[in-house]
């Protein structure tokens, strides 16, 4: 079955500091979404990319979609406490929405 | 709040025991999800279910069952527990499944003794 691999699994940083954290597949994908889960929290939708080459920005949050629709990062710039959890990717694979390992951020103030 | 109900918040049970979470999914969407995440473990994916008919499988074991109802709520049915059961399971819906975004629940975190 398809599987995405992300990295890194953990990210520590100083806030003020860049994070990006990355996701890659072995196979073309329709499209990729991005969720966040805060410490003991559920999984937020964050957003979707569909579109070879694409780039979506969120404030603070800038998401790519690789020419080749094989891979996907998520980078946030000035990184501030409340961006500390796990930032998931999720690709579908026929009906099942599959989810990467995660990327935990810890933000030290 | 995400529009998506799972009930009960909390369980502890007994090894070999059975267990019935819910879900409740948001209003107008068709598509259930359940997902299992242990301690430091991503979210794996269980079983879809799309308007009362199950649409997708995962590595769910065979201890496991899923059904989604008439009013589209979902119940996961875990059986003969172990310990290494114990996890937060989510529910999410979406509105077709597929190619659209889903809305978790808060989850039911699962403790067997």
């Amino acid at each position: 079955g398809q599987q995405v691999m992300q990295i890194p699994q953990y990210q520590h940083v100083q806030e003020g500091e860049d994070f990006t954290t990355y996701c890659n597949s072995s196979t073309t994908l329709s499209n990729i979404q991005w969720y966040k889960q805060r410490p003991g929290g559920h999984p937020v939708f964050l957003i979707q990319l569909v579109k070879s080459g694409e780039v979506k920005k969120q404030k603070r949050l800038t998401f790519q979609f690789g020419e080749a629709k094989k891979n996907s990062s998520l980078h946030i710039t000035a990184t501030q406490t409340t961006d500390v959890g796990t930032y998931f990717c999720a690709v579908n694979q026929g009906g099942k929405l599959i989810f990467g390992q995660g990327t935990e951020l810890s933000v030290k103030p | 709040d995400s529009g998506v109900t799972q009930t009960p918040k909390h369980l502890i049970t007994a090894t070999g025991q059975r267990v019935t979470l819910r879900c409740s999914p948001r209003s107008g969407d068709l598509s259930v999800y359940w997902y299992q995440q242990s301690l430091d473990q991503g979210l794996q994916f269980l079983i879809q279910y799309y308007n009362g008919e199950e649409r997708a499988k995962g590595n769910i074991l065979e201890r496991f069952s899923a059904q989604q109802f008439p009013d589209l709520h979902s119940e996961l049915n875990l059986s003969s527990l172990e310990l290494g059961d114990s996890a937060l399971y989510f529910c999410a819906s979406s509105a077709t499944g597929g190619n659209t975004e889903a809305f978790f629940g808060q989850g039911t975190r699962l403790t067997v003794v």
